[in-house]
């Protein structure tokens, strides 16, 4: 596609639900990254997956975090038993190389009630 | 991580006046992005810098990045209404992904 996609957009879910995130990178990047904003915060890193890579899953907060990259392509990122502080805005972006930067998608914003 | 402190954290001006935002780290970068979010997007790339002591102009914005790499500044001349939003500045030194700062808000008045 012609940029990052990402869906949601919104989405509201009780406390201890599972969510799933979903993002679709711009055709051929083969670097696709997450990361989380909070209000007044700056941009989290989460997880970075890179063409066949293992992923770099360093940011990930807790073991209810997990992400998957199917084909090298769309990516899902999966929260587990949903708290409170998970409130924020889970954004997606993808790459074709750290000098060239990030395309990022518009976000999905979670709040946890 | 590295962490990189943005000032200010709000900014509020009227339409016409220059303004700067810095960025500053105790970290060395091998290279330092800008990116502008508005409400509801995702960030985008404004310019990458890579050189201590680079100068990069885009129209009315001017980036600079310090000589020994742990700060940069971000001047708008003139600034419109169009030029509100959230500015990141982004530093890589090692590792898979760049570190953000925590961004300065400006709003422009018309």
């Amino acid at each position: 596609g012609a940029g990052v996609s990402q869906s949601p957009s919104n989405k509201v879910t009780e406390k201890g639900k599972d969510v799933e995130l979903r993002c679709d990178p711009i055709s051929g990047h083969t670097a696709l990254y997450w990361y989380r904003q909070s209000l007044g915060q700056g941009l989290e890193f989460l997880i970075y997956f890179q063409g066949n890579s293992a992923p770099d899953k360093s940011g990930l907060p807790s073991d209810r975090f997990s992400a998957e990259r199917t084909g090298g392509s769309v990516s899902t990122l999966t929260i587990q038993r949903t708290q409170q502080e998970d409130s924020a805005v889970y954004l997606c972006a993808s790459s074709l190389g750290l000098v060239v930067g990030y395309t990022f998608g518009s976000g999905t914003r979670l709040t946890v009630v | 991580t590295q962490l990189l402190e943005q000032s200010p954290q709000f900014l509020s001006i009227q339409e016409g006046e220059n303004l700067t935002v810095y960025c500053n780290s105790s970290s060395v970068f091998s290279s330092l992005q800008w990116y502008r979010q508005e409400p509801g997007e995702g960030p985008v790339l404004l310019v990458t810098v890579v050189t201590g002591g680079e100068v990069k102009k885009l129209k009315r914005l001017t980036f600079q990045f310090g000589d020994a790499r742990k700060d940069s500044s971000l001047h708008i001349t003139a600034a419109q209404p169009g030029d509100t939003g959230l500015y990141l500045c982004a530093g890589y030194s090692t590792g898979n992904q760049f570190y953000f700062g925590t961004g300065t808000s400006l709003t422009v008045i018309p």
